[in-house]
């Protein structure tokens, strides 16, 4: 069965402060994406990772792909309100037999204190 | 990027209804899908289409779902006959030739009453 999993799934942290999403996934794929969803609002793209060792940053946001691990992060720096959202993960299948689809992670809903 | 328009933003109808949902694509676009999402829940693929035909599908579409693109413009998802736990968000998306971000539409709420 193919699993993405995200942790935390739920993350309150002061503004300020560092932390680390972490998405793990259980098939072979060199494509993963993050997205960011505002309460009752659509998904926006943040990074797409398209190979092993990718590394992108945006702003206070960074992430990084490992696909030996099946492991991605995505790293927040001196957190700002602005960037409280659920962030979700989500693995690219196209690379296996032509499977054109995502499989999302469950999401990690991340509010920023002032 | 051009937003993906979606119609109808809203819409409520009681069970054993039909639905149809309304992406309106852009014309460089090669890759739609559609996926939903239950409330306070993930994301779930629905459904893919390329070229004007379905290239994967979950065991979430099942008979009562179908998609087409009727007059080669708009990408149409349609629900025979509603379920209430067909309830959800419906997100539109769509992707260039370089098959690398997936757009999203601001979604149509759909409620099963």
């Amino acid at each position: 069965e193919l699993k993405v999993e995200q942790n935390p799934l739920f993350l309150s942290m002061q503004e300020g402060k560092n932390y680390t999403i972490y998405c793990n996934y259980s098939t072979t794929s060199d494509r993963l994406y993050w997205y960011r969803q505002d309460p009752g609002k659509s998904l926006e793209s943040l990074f797409v990772l398209l190979s092993n060792g990718a590394v992108k940053q945006e702003g206070r946001l960074m992430a990084s792909l490992d696909t030996k691990a099946r492991l991605s992060t995505l790293h927040i720096t001196a957190a700002v309100h602005d960037l409280s959202a659920t962030y979700f993960c989500a693995v690219d299948l196209s690379a296996m037999d032509s499977n054109y689809q995502l499989i999302w992670g469950a999401g990690t809903k991340l509010i920023i204190k002032p | 990027e051009p937003e993906v328009t979606q119609t109808p933003s809203h819409q409520v109808t009681q069970m054993g209804q039909e639905v149809i949902l309304r992406c309106v694509p852009i014309s460089n676009h090669l890759y739609f899908y559609w996926y939903r999402q239950i409330l306070g829940q993930k994301v779930e693929f629905l459904v893919s289409f390329y070229n004007n035909e379905i290239s994967e599908k979950s065991e979430i579409f099942d008979d009562q779902f179908s998609v087409e693109r009727p007059d080669g413009s708009n990408f149409t998802l349609k629900i025979r006959s509603t379920k209430l736990e067909d309830s959800a968000m419906y997100f539109c998306a769509r992707q260039k030739r370089n098959r690398k971000t997936q757009y999203f539409g601001p979604g149509t709420r759909l409620l099963v009453l």
